[in-house]
């Protein structure tokens, strides 16, 4: 069974970078077939869909975090990150990682909240 | 700015059948957006109902069905349950590889 957990620091202060890591187990992040996206949830609040990376590196982003936002990969660790520059307390949040393939979002990790504060 | 909208909250009777849509602002919801569905209890991670307009994810029983009604999306509850109490959330995918969220239906069944 396809397994995604996150992990990061779960306190980042303003004007900082938040940073995080999706490690994939029982599956290759090297697939042909998908692609690998980060989705936010602030508290209380709706799911946002970030961005996204397949294995060789090409990326998606939702325009309105497209100047803060970088996804990469580590195929060699089956990983694959997320940085958010300039974090504000907008940017508290529960961060899911997630499989994407038919055109959803099919597996999604367990989710860590990280929350912007001084 | 791609406005995804859905039934801020919607109530069924145990037993009952609902019908939760997924609309743009601005267009009609085809197949060619590929809606999917999800299934959020509070403090658990969102869970696959249907993919590809009415296809259902491993595991998904057969009451939980997705179509296009009119020009929105739709996911049909039949036989509601007292665990179908959640929140539901539409993705549109908008091609180029970009996903659109709606704000989410708060289910209640009472």
């Amino acid at each position: 069974q396809l397994q995604l957990q996150e992990s990061g620091p779960g306190l980042v202060k303003p004007s900082e970078t938040l940073s995080l890591t999706c490690t994939v187990s029982a599956g290759s992040i090297s697939s042909s077939s998908y692609y690998w996206g980060w989705i936010r949830q602030p508290p209380g609040k709706g799911l946002e869909w970030i961005g996204n990376i397949y294995y060789s590196g090409s990326t998606y982003y939702t325009p309105s975090l497209k100047s803060r936002v970088t996804i990469s990969v580590d195929t060699s660790k089956n990983q694959f990150s997320l940085k958010v520059t300039s974090v504000t307390a907008a940017d508290t949040a529960v961060y899911y990682c997630a499989r994407e393939g038919s055109s959803s979002l099919e597996y999604w990790g367990q989710g860590t909240l990280v929350t912007v504060s001084s | 700015q791609t406005v995804v909208t859905q039934e801020p909250s919607f109530s069924v009777s145990p037993g009952g059948t609902v019908t939760l849509t997924c609309g743009l602002s601005s267009a009609s919801v085809s197949t060619n957006y590929y809606p999917s569905w999800y299934q959020q209890t509070p403090g658990q991670a969102p869970r696959t109902l249907i993919y590809n307009t009415n296809t259902r994810f491993f595991g998904v029983p057969d009451r939980f069905s997705g179509s296009i009604l009119g020009n929105k999306a739709a996911l049909t509850i039949t036989g509601a349950q007292a665990d179908d109490e959640s929140d539901y959330y539409c993705v549109l995918y908008m091609g180029s590889g970009i996903y659109v969220f709606g704000g989410g239906t708060k289910l209640t069944v009472l």
